[in-house]
């Protein structure tokens, strides 16, 4: 599986947007970009995932660069439950997760 | 929307003593995983499992360890003999199709503690 690299840690304003990115220079044509987020020790949760072209649900947009060497996830208006460890993970077997990216949302 | 159900959601158990950690995945999904997570620390593949089979394990998932699907709706993960370095949560989770392709759906977790 491609190895991704995330930021340890970031903070986001309430009501601003988060902008969390992830290298996964050595990803193959064939590999999916996925993002979760694990809310305190709770089982991760499905955010979104794209191939090539960027994607957006309720919950968030994917912008995936047109090398796909490398992703950001954006949700555009940070609440205080959204303060979570992020995960991007590159996928064509079975996931793994990298060490993520703690996003703490402030006041 | 449709979720995975683990239990318990706590288990105390005895170093050496066998525990069966116990998962309902999500109906009509076909792929069944298991990770855990020690305490601080990221989460970890085990194993995953499709048409009665395993797929793929990690070097985590030894002969310590089990997986089975013993009927129409549960998936179990067995520690035949539990060490103290066991104690973490494990996750379950299951998908509905191709692995790359599809989202997986996570339960909440067992916390297991190995005393």
């Amino acid at each position: 599986d491609a190895k991704t690299t995330q930021p340890p840690s970031m903070d986001c304003a309430e009501g601003r947007a988060a902008n969390l990115p992830c290298n996964h220079s050595t990803i193959s044509g064939n590999e999916y970009v996925y993002w979760y987020r694990q809310i305190h020790s709770q089982g991760p949760q499905y955010i979104i995932h794209g191939l090539k072209n960027n994607e957006t649900n309720e919950m968030a947009s994917l912008i995936i660069t047109e090398d796909r060497k490398s992703s950001t996830l954006i949700l555009p208006h940070a609440t205080l439950r959204d303060t979570a460890v992020y995960y991007c993970i590159v996928i064509i077997a079975d996931m793994r997760f990298g060490a993520g990216t703690r996003l703490t949302v402030k006041p | 929307e449709p979720e995975v159900t683990q239990t318990p959601s706590h288990q105390v158990t005895q170093m050496g003593q066998e525990v069966i950690l116990r998962c309902v995945p999500i109906s009509n999904h076909l792929y069944f995983y298991w990770y855990r997570q020690i305490l601080g620390q990221k989460v970890e593949f085990l194993v995953s499992f499709y048409n009665n089979e395993i797929s793929e394990k990690s070097e985590i998932f030894d002969d310590q360890f089990s997986v089975e699907r013993p009927d129409g709706s549960n998936f179990t993960l067995k520690i035949r003999s539990t060490k103290l370095e066991d104690s973490a949560m494990y996750f379950c989770a299951s998908s509905e199709a191709l692995r790359q392709l599809n989202r997986a759906f996570f339960g909440q977790g067992t916390r297991l503690t190995v005393v």
